[in-house]
């Protein structure tokens, strides 16, 4: 069966990096993307970007000037920084296995497996 | 601001039928992949591609693209189903990904 087990630090004072890695257990590492996902209280949710096995890598264009993503294969894992962060980067966030599948007529990108979220909080 | 756009509150009556929409030019590319998200726990793709469900969804669950609109339909509402409900899908250029701003079901 496979998992997704996320973990990083969860207070965090503005001004500082947020720092969170998520680790792949079972299951093909290569054949996907891997995004980092986040929900605000009593908001909907906000994709931050996506990175493969190989480094691809694509940021949401509202975060990118802040976020980096890696990945380390060896581990399976795959990392999140988001600096300078503020109170409004106070959110859960996911980790997410996302799928493509293109085919003539049909092209089709879904999450399939979420991480179980780490509440993140950034206070004074 | 989101590509993709939800009513925010639905309400379906126990057993009946309930259509929850999306809306995006991405639509017109890509089908959207649908997402079930109760209080508290992480979200679940209920359908994804032109109608496909994963393991372990009830059949209940449908999905259908006409233009650039996506729909969700729930054929006999459940109690259960109360929750959140958002599409997402790959935005026009194809290099990221863009979710609705998410559909509130309640079942009356």
């Amino acid at each position: 069966q496979v998992q997704l087990q996320q973990w990083g630090a969860g207070l965090l004072k503005p001004s500082e990096t947020l720092s969170l890695t998520c680790a792949v257990y079972g299951g093909s590492f290569s054949d996907y993307y891997w995004s980092w996902i986040r929900q605000p209280p009593e908001k909907g949710l906000e994709w931050i970007g996506e990175i493969n096995h190989s480094g691809s890598i694509n940021y949401n264009p509202s975060l990118k000037s802040r976020v980096t993503m890696s990945v380390d294969t060896s581990k399976n894992q795959f990392s999140l920084k988001l600096s300078s962060v503020t109170a409004a980067d106070t959110a859960v966030y996911y980790c997410a296995r996302g799928g493509i599948v293109v085919l003539p007529g049909a092209l089709y990108y879904y999450f399939d497996l979420w991480g179980r979220g780490t509440p993140v909080t950034v206070s004074s | 601001s989101s590509e993709l756009t939800q009513d925010p509150a639905v309400s379906v009556a126990l057993g009946q039928t309930v259509r929850v929409t999306c809306q995006g030019d991405s639509l017109r590319n890509y089908f959207a992949s649908w997402y079930q998200q109760k209080p508290g726990q992480a979200p679940v793709l209920v359908i994804y591609g032109k109608n496909n469900r994963p393991s372990g969804i009830p059949d209940r669950f449908s999905g259908s693209t006409s233009g650039n609109t996506a729909s969700l339909t729930i054929t006999g509402a459940q109690a259960e189903d109360e929750a959140d409900y958002y599409c997402n899908s790959r935005d026009s250029s194809g290099n990221h990904v863009v979710f609705g701003g998410g559909t509130k079901l309640t079942v009356l």
